[in-house]
């Protein structure tokens, strides 16, 4: 199994809600990222887990909450959300932080209204 | 420090070959490359580490320049399946953080 499973695929919240990104993999991969990509541009880092430890949190805005509860799901916690924040949200992991090929998920798309 | 790809976009009939570049103001440890194509995840295509060799399956290879801090990718004989955008990732010598490059389109006609 090598995939990295994201849900939901689509996602449309207001400002005002609380809502939450999951993400598994079976892979054994000892590294997790959540990274977001705006149209037409790279993916952009957002969080490094290594070993279920956030190892690298990118600056990211506090409405953006990170979570490992083991060693194969990642969550992010959104809440509070601006429009300029819709985006597809990638998870991905990896063998072992940057040393390895990366298997991305299929992606949330986000839309905050 | 985002490296920087060239060119921006590419247009190939299928069976022609390209080149795409990826070029980083600092040192290198390693350099990555993805394709994504529309509406799908970034998709592994190779790593190259700092003192490691030429890598390549198939048509596509690639090779790593330590000293100049470069990378290059080399699509022979191009396929329409090779359509996408094409993302080099670079890593530094210390722990740090993979980061994209601005992407390089490529689309393949018949």
């Amino acid at each position: 199994d090598t995939e990295v499973t994201q849900t939901p695929k689509h996602l449309v919240m207001g400002m005002t809600n609380k809502k939450s990104l999951k993400c598994e993999q079976h892979m054994g991969h000892r590294a997790m990222y959540w990274y977001k990509q705006k149209a037409k541009k790279p993916p952009e880092l957002m969080f490094v887990y290594s070993y279920e430890k956030l190892s690298i949190n990118e600056s990211v805005p506090s409405r953006f909450s990170p979570e490992c509860p083991n060693s194969s799901l990642l969550n992010l916690h959104l809440h509070a959300l601006q429009p300029e924040d819709s985006a597809l949200y990638l998870c991905a992991s990896s063998r072992r932080a940057w040393g390895d090929e990366a298997f991305f998920g299929q992606g949330t798309r986000l839309t905050v209204v | 420090q985002q490296p920087v790809q060239s060119p921006q976009a590419v247009i190939l009939r299928e069976g022609e070959d390209a080149v795409i570049n990826c070029s980083s103001s600092k040192a290198l440890y390693s350099v990555h490359w993805y394709r994504q194509k529309h509406g799908e995840a970034p998709v592994f295509l190779m790593i190259l580490l700092k003192g490691g060799e030429q890598k390549g399956h198939e048509k596509i290879s690639a090779s790593f320049n330590e000293k100049k801090q470069q990378s290059s990718l080399y699509l022979t004989a191009s396929q329409l399946s090779y359509s996408g955008t094409y993302f080099c990732g670079t890593v530094p010598p210390s722990y740090g953080k993979l980061t994209f490059g601005q992407g390089t389109i490529l689309t393949v006609h018949p």
